[in-house]
């Protein structure tokens, strides 16, 4: 059983489109965030969600929509992609308060804008 | 300023030899977590060691330790007795206080390889 899954794992698609990745874990998990990893492998937080609410907006652009419609679940949906786009897109889950609070990856959705 | 550096860009080790992976942090909080991530080639991020800013004894895991010195600020990844599947990139993570949200903020990363 995985326990945090994305999908897809693989996109590609066009400049302009819209697109979104799923994203689920069956941890019992409070909160879960999206991470972007660059072409320099770098790893950035964009967004994290506590029980369906935003509490973190790292000053991604509003093309990028995160919408959590349960705990278990945290989606991003893209709109209007740009080449600029293009990285691996990491969910992650964690508990919010507690201990190390230690987060758990997702396997990643590598997009790929042309 | 950076929170988290990572100076080492590669590193090289032989099969069966430990390896030491450095990683420096900046924060002005007394309550922060320090962590450290396996990215192999197949893409996927795993956990591997987590320390705790009053954490007194350092962290282990297996054949993982963490060397954490907290005057120093620097929590560096140890590795013992080396494994060809230990070659990927190694991350290190630091979480600080509550009121951050708890996000993790990530060095640059350092791809370790392992030769036979």
């Amino acid at each position: 059983d995985t326990a945090v899954s994305q999908t897809p794992k693989y996109l590609v698609t066009q400049m302009g489109n819209d697109k979104s990745i799923k994203c689920e874990q069956n941890l019992g998990h409070d909160t879960m965030y999206w991470y972007k990893q660059d072409s320099k492998k770098f790893l950035k937080i964009m967004f994290s969600y506590n029980n369906k609410e935003l509490i973190i907006n790292e000053t991604v652009p509003n093309r990028f929509s995160p919408k959590s419609p349960d705990k278990a679940h945290l989606n991003l949906h893209i709109n209007s992609l740009e080449l600029g786009d293009s990285a691996v897109y990491f969910c992650a889950s964690s508990p919010l308060a507690g201990g190390p609070s230690i987060q758990y990856f997702g396997a990643g959705t590598r997009l790929s804008v042309l | 300023a950076q929170k988290i550096t990572q100076t080492q860009p590669g590193m090289f080790v032989q099969e069966k030899e430990a390896v030491t992976l450095d990683c420096t942090y900046d924060t002005s909080d007394q309550s922060y977590g320090l962590f450290w991530y396996k990215q192999p080639s197949s893409g996927e991020m795993i956990f591997l060691i987590y320390q705790g800013s009053y954490d007194e004894q350092n962290a282990t895991e297996g054949r993982y330790s963490l060397n954490f010195q907290k005057a120093r600020k620097s929590a560096n990844l140890v590795i013992s007795a080396s494994q060809l599947g230990d070659s990927a990139m190694y991350f290190c993570a630091m979480r600080e206080g509550m009121e951050y949200g708890n996000k993790l903020v990530f060095g640059a990363g350092t791809i370790l390889r392992v030769k036979s």
